[in-house]
């Protein structure tokens, strides 16, 4: 198995852009989280779905941020209008009913000029 | 709700010297406790949990790692630290299996040869 895989696995995009993130979680699977890591907030969860479905928002910072994930091999991070503070790395990670932990992707390291 | 804290920004030691990474966690139940390592540019790797049993649990690269319920702890450790080993360490806990991560701060390990 190819792992999480994140793209891009960088962004450079002007404020008030829209940005997409994108993760393609392990396959069979069946939770998958959104983490953002910035030197002053550390890790941070922002939402996490469980069989597409998702459970817990209440990371997510502002109605600027949205995710989806349409089906079982893709979820999307969407920021509009971003903003210089939304500047950070981005991790997607997944798992199978949490056992063993959280493989995590390469993250996207995203920064808003 | 759950929380976990690493006492120690950054820690310095030889090559060849053995290693303890404190972790301290609150929680009223038994938790399930994670460490985790990130490379620089690189996404997170599991490299132990616990979740019940052997208090003393092993992990992937030789380390491993005490549960101690009298003290909150759950401290990873290895004999003879290699200059590969320099990276950043997170110690997580879940309130369950297929729960969300809390992550602590994270522990900044530099090896000196």
């Amino acid at each position: 198995d190819a792992g999480v895989i994140q793209s891009p696995r960088h962004e450079v995009t002007e404020m008030g852009q829209e940005v997409t993130l994108r993760c393609k979680p392990i396959s069979g699977h069946d939770y998958l989280f959104w983490y953002r890591q910035t030197m002053m907030r550390g890790l941070e969860l922002l939402i996490y779905f469980n069989n597409n479905v998702p459970i817990d928002d209440s990371g997510m910072p502002e109605d600027r941020f949205s995710a989806k994930m349409p089906n079982a091999s893709f979820s999307t991070l969407k920021i509009q209008p971003s903003e210089p503070r939304d500047s950070a790395v981005y991790f997607c990670a997944s798992s199978y009913r949490g056992t063993g932990g959280y493989t995590f992707g390469s993250g996207t390291r995203l920064t808003v000029v | 709700a759950q929380s976990v804290t690493q006492p120690d920004i950054h820690i310095t030691v030889s090559e060849g010297a053995s290693l303890e990474l404190r972790c301290n966690y609150s929680y009223g139940a038994t938790p399930y406790l994670f460490w985790y390592v990130q490379s620089p540019g690189q996404g997170l790797q599991l490299l132990l949990k616990y979740f019940s049993g052997d208090t003393l649990v092993q992990g992937i690269k030789g380390f491993e790692a005490e549960f101690k319920r009298s003290q909150s702890s759950f401290n990873l450790r290895k004999p003879s630290v290699h200059w590969s080993d320099a990276a950043e360490y997170f110690c997580a806990v879940a309130t369950g299996t297929a729960s969300k991560l809390t992550f602590g701060t994270g522990t900044r390990l530099q090896v000196t040869l």
